[in-house]
């Protein structure tokens, strides 16, 4: 099955530490997405890469980082920098040529 | 900067009775739009979208959407909504092509459906 895997669906942190979420597409597209979202405010992008080794800060980049080293995978590191990290995030791939773009089902994180 | 707005938080609808959310948008050009529904702690579908030609394109689960150029909106409809229909959707703009595109999301709307 093609699609967009984020894991975990729920994840739990101290105060303080980093933490790492992922994200694994097997659509071969090219331009991945991270969105954070939070009730009452929509969608709003943290980061965004169009090819491997190449990323943008979207909207709320600040306490964020990624890498892409590989175009299956975009992998959102939430730092401690992050002041109010606890959020729904979400993941999504654009096809080639349009806008299009596809999401995972999301991870919850919490800190505690 | 483009813009998307969807003015209604929350609506109640009957089973059975139509539906029409509303979404504006702001963009200097023609613009990409699209509907998506999101399902309590899910990701977000994909149920249509307009790229250009027939101003009333057709989506999934039964829905539609209208794109009106002098009024800057792209309302989305359905005749008869179903109990599984209640979600959130969303509406974004996008600029159009490839390249460093994103998607700008409205904030958007709680369906509710009644018995």
């Amino acid at each position: 099955d093609g699609g967009i895997t984020q894991s975990p669906k729920y994840l739990f942190r101290k105060e303080g530490q980093n933490v790492t979420l992922s994200c694994e597409q097997n659509l071969n597209h090219d331009a991945m997405y991270w969105y954070r979202q939070d009730p009452g405010q929509g969608l709003r992008l943290i980061y965004y890469s169009q090819i491997v080794n190449d990323f943008q800060k979207g909207d709320i980049a600040e306490g964020y980082s990624v890498s892409r080293e590989k175009k299956e995978s975009f992998p959102l590191t939430v730092t401690s920098a992050q002041k109010n990290p606890t959020a729904f995030y979400l993941c999504a791939s654009k096809e080639k040529g349009t806008d299009t773009q596809y999401f995972g089902p999301g991870t919850r994180l919490t800190v505690l | 900067a483009q813009s998307v707005t969807q003015p209604d938080i929350h609506i109640t609808v009957s089973e059975g009775a139509s539906l029409e959310l509303r979404c504006n948008y702001s963009y200097g050009a023609t613009p990409y739009l699209f509907w998506y529904v999101q399902s309590p702690g899910q990701g977000l579908q994909l149920l249509l979208k307009y790229f250009s030609g027939d101003t009333l394109v057709q989506g999934i689960k039964g829905f539609e959407a209208e794109f009106k150029r002098s009024q800057s909106s792209f309302n989305l409809r359905k005749p008869s909504v179903h109990w599984s229909d209640a979600a959130e959707y969303f509406c974004a703009v996008g600029r159009g092509g490839s390249g460093y595109s994103t998607l700008t999301f409205g904030k958007g709307t709680m369906l509710l459906v009644s018995p």
